[in-house]
């Protein structure tokens, strides 16, 4: 099983700043598999990135994807008041699905 | 849209099903998926189901977990039996995306509580 591990776990930091939320896969992801979700409290999880770097329909351009092979990051360059939430991080290619820890980005 | 329903409670050592309806779209054109998470706690994907009868889940709940497609009611079904309070969790419906190889749409999930 791939195991992914999503850093830091809380992020604190206050609106207007950017935000770089790390996932480091234990091997190698195919980028076409690499996902980021954004999940608010009492809500199901949303689409954000797919394909490590393409943004789903209806997502912020402050929201960016990149990297390859063991380590994908997810950087929001201004923090809007509704971007604190929960971020996870899901790759597929390979049985079992798994998604990572999260990072928890709140306001400093 | 995708709405879970089923008991919020069920008995330790009982069995958990969960229906979710699919509307707006066309239930043989996806894959489902299942996938929980417990308060507080991060996201588990549990299994996918396909119209055809393929299905895969995850080996943690292999032996205990079967999943399903309706198409006639438009459902897709969860079954988990043998439950412990350790599967107590919000439990989400989602559809695959081949285009975009991603769940791009999620129900509001469903918590149940396993519990005597």
């Amino acid at each position: 099983e791939i195991v992914l591990t999503q850093s830091p776990g809380t992020l604190s930091l206050s609106p207007g700043e950017r935000a770089t939320l790390s996932c480091r896969a234990s091997q190698s992801v195919d980028s076409t598999y690499l996902v980021w979700y954004q999940q608010k409290p009492g809500q199901a999880p949303r689409l954000l990135i797919y394909g490590a770097s393409n943004r789903a329909t209806g997502i912020p351009d402050r929201f960016s994807g990149s990297g390859s092979g063991t380590d994908f990051t997810l950087t929001i360059s201004r923090l809007d008041p509704e971007d604190f939430a929960v971020y996870y991080c899901q790759r597929y290619g390979s049985l079992p699905l798994t998604f990572g820890g999260g990072t928890k980005v709140e306001i400093k | 849209q995708l709405q879970e329903s089923g008991p919020g409670l069920v008995k330790p050592s009982e069995t958990l099903s969960l229906t979710c309806s699919v509307s707006g779209g066309s239930i043989t054109s996806f894959y489902w998926n299942w996938i929980r998470q417990p308060p507080g706690k991060g996201l588990e994907w549990i299994g996918f189901t396909h119209h055809t009868g393929a299905t895969s889940y995850n080996p943690s709940l292999n032996s205990r977990v079967t999943t399903s497609v309706d198409t006639s009611k438009n459902q897709v079904s969860l079954n988990l039996i043998s439950v412990t309070a350790a599967d107590t969790a919000v439990y989400y419906c989602a559809r695959w995306s081949e285009s975009v190889k991603a769940f791009d749409v999620w129900g509001q999930g469903t918590m149940v509580t396993v519990s005597s």
